[in-house]
């Protein structure tokens, strides 16, 4: 069964440094797999996927996120951190029909 | 162009009360699912809808149910509501399977139903 792991349910940098939220995933194939923010009182919002043309993928508001199957991850990425970053993040990963599965998020705290 | 449009934003309920959470899209997007969204675990699905007429249970079904007589509309209801269904539900809607064009199973979610059962 697949299965995402998100590695820090917090994470705090200061506005300008870089950002890392770790997600790892199980699969016995080769995934499909996202990344969502959500903002305070507001809905997911789609990030980046992952299409399996290319490893690293670039997604909105400067962020990216690499796939890398050795260590089978897809970490998200971004050079450096805006106070509009602060939101919860969230892996996501596609077993099948429809079957979406939802890592447990990381809150990303962004202080000045 | 509105997307996926949920109501009530907030909503108490006593225990043992009914009540419907509306979900509508305006995308002509064929899926369409019910989320449920706890502190600390992720989004877990409640029901999921291909298509109008079809619907099928996601991973935690007990307590609601749904119907899709539209494509535009996806109806959450809850019957006799319970502590354990205080949370926050999401809807969402995709255009299409997965498969090679991942952008069709890219989800546009509403701004979700905030629901406490005392």
């Amino acid at each position: 069964a697949q299965s995402v792991t998100q590695l820090d349910s917090h994470v705090s940098v200061s506005e300008g440094t870089p950002v890392l939220l770790r997600c790892n995933y199980s699969s016995s194939y080769s995934p499909s797999l996202f990344w969502y923010v959500q903002h305070p009182n507001k809905g997911l919002q789609l990030l980046l996927k992952y299409t399996s043309a290319a490893t690293l993928v670039k997604g909105i508001n400067g962020f990216e996120a690499e796939f890398k199957k050795s260590e089978t991850s897809f970490h998200l990425t971004k050079p450096s951190a805006h106070m509009s970053d602060a939101a919860e993040y969230f892996c996501v990963g596609l077993t099948g029909f429809q079957k979406l599965v939802f890592g447990t998020g990381t809150r990303l705290l962004v202080s000045p | 162009n509105a997307g996926v449009t949920q109501t009530p934003k907030f909503r108490i309920l006593k225990i043992g009360q009914s009540m419907t959470l509306q979900c509508t899209q305006d995308m002509n997007h064929n899926y369409m699912y019910w989320y449920r969204q706890d502190p600390g675990m992720g989004l877990k699905l409640i029901y999921y809808s291909v298509g109008a007429g079809i619907t099928d249970k996601g991973e935690v079904p007990n307590g609601y149910n749904v119907s899709r007589s539209t494509t535009e509309d996806f109806p959450l209801r809850l019957e006799l509501a319970a502590p354990s269904q205080t949370s926050v539900y999401f809807c969402a809607s995709s255009y299409g399977l997965a498969g090679p064009n991942l952008g069709a199973n890219v989800l546009t979610f509403g701004a979700g139903s905030r629901l406490t059962v005392l």
